[in-house]
């Protein structure tokens, strides 16, 4: 089963910053926090990773709580590209490779 | 620079027959692993490459079997279909402890 519980869905409005919660209340010492999207009719994509401090980069931003069991990825100004099914996943150094997917969260932006 | 490719982008087989996929891993990648994704459900690990021996494997039987070429090119291969593996099989390379990079896919039916 997935480590991770995230909404099915949500809205987002062109150009706004839409905020992905994610909730892995068991995650471990050594676990990272990885965040991949599905656009449709596409392979997944990765978007960002991290252990425990926040991350940036070109795609989105990444932040995890000081006790680790909840994180947002935050697409800063979403596009109408940007709608996909986003998942998090968190994934052990002795798993790497292994990632699994739960349902995700499907995210719709409007114009 | 190209991707991950897979061929061929669409398979359709009978039940009971054999089929093998096929994968070619982004330039300079050494490890492949293959997923399988059902319609609407997010991609499950089916197997793992690396250095031409399967590193890891999920919960799929033994008529789910790979290979991994010197050139870090690999195959899935399925014996005996059923009609539960139509699915959209996902190829993914990458360095060791590094993130995936997915290719389209291969959407096989089986009838």
């Amino acid at each position: 089963d997935a480590k991770t519980t995230q909404p099915p869905s949500m809205d987002c409005a062109e150009g706004r910053a839409a905020n992905l919660p994610c909730n892995h209340s068991t995650i471990s010492g050594n676990e990272y926090v990885y965040w991949y999207r599905q656009i449709h009719s596409q392979g997944p994509q990765y978007i960002i990773h991290g252990l425990k401090n926040n991350e940036t980069n070109e795609m989105a931003s990444l932040i995890i709580t000081e006790d680790r069991k909840s994180s947002t990825l935050i697409l800063p100004h979403a596009t109408l590209r940007d709608t996909a099914v986003y998942y998090c996943i968190v994934l052990g150094t002795d798993s790497w490779g292994k990632l699994q997917f739960g349902a995700g969260t499907q995210v719709v932006v409007t114009p | 620079d190209a991707g991950v490719t897979q061929s061929p982008t669409h398979l359709i087989k009978t039940r009971g027959q054999q089929v093998t996929l096929r994968c070619s891993p982004k330039s300079g990648h050494d490890t492949v692993s293959w997923y399988q994704q059902a319609l609407g459900q997010g991609p499950q690990f089916i197997f793992q490459y690396y250095e031409e021996e399967e590193r890891q494997r999920g919960n799929f039987p033994d008529r789910f079997s790979g290979h991994q070429f010197p050139n870090y090119s690999s195959e899935l291969n399925v014996n005996a279909l059923l009609l539960g593996d139509s699915a959209l099989y996902l190829c993914a390379s990458s360095l060791l402890n590094s993130p995936l990079h997915f290719g389209n896919g291969t959407r096989l039916t089986v009838t």
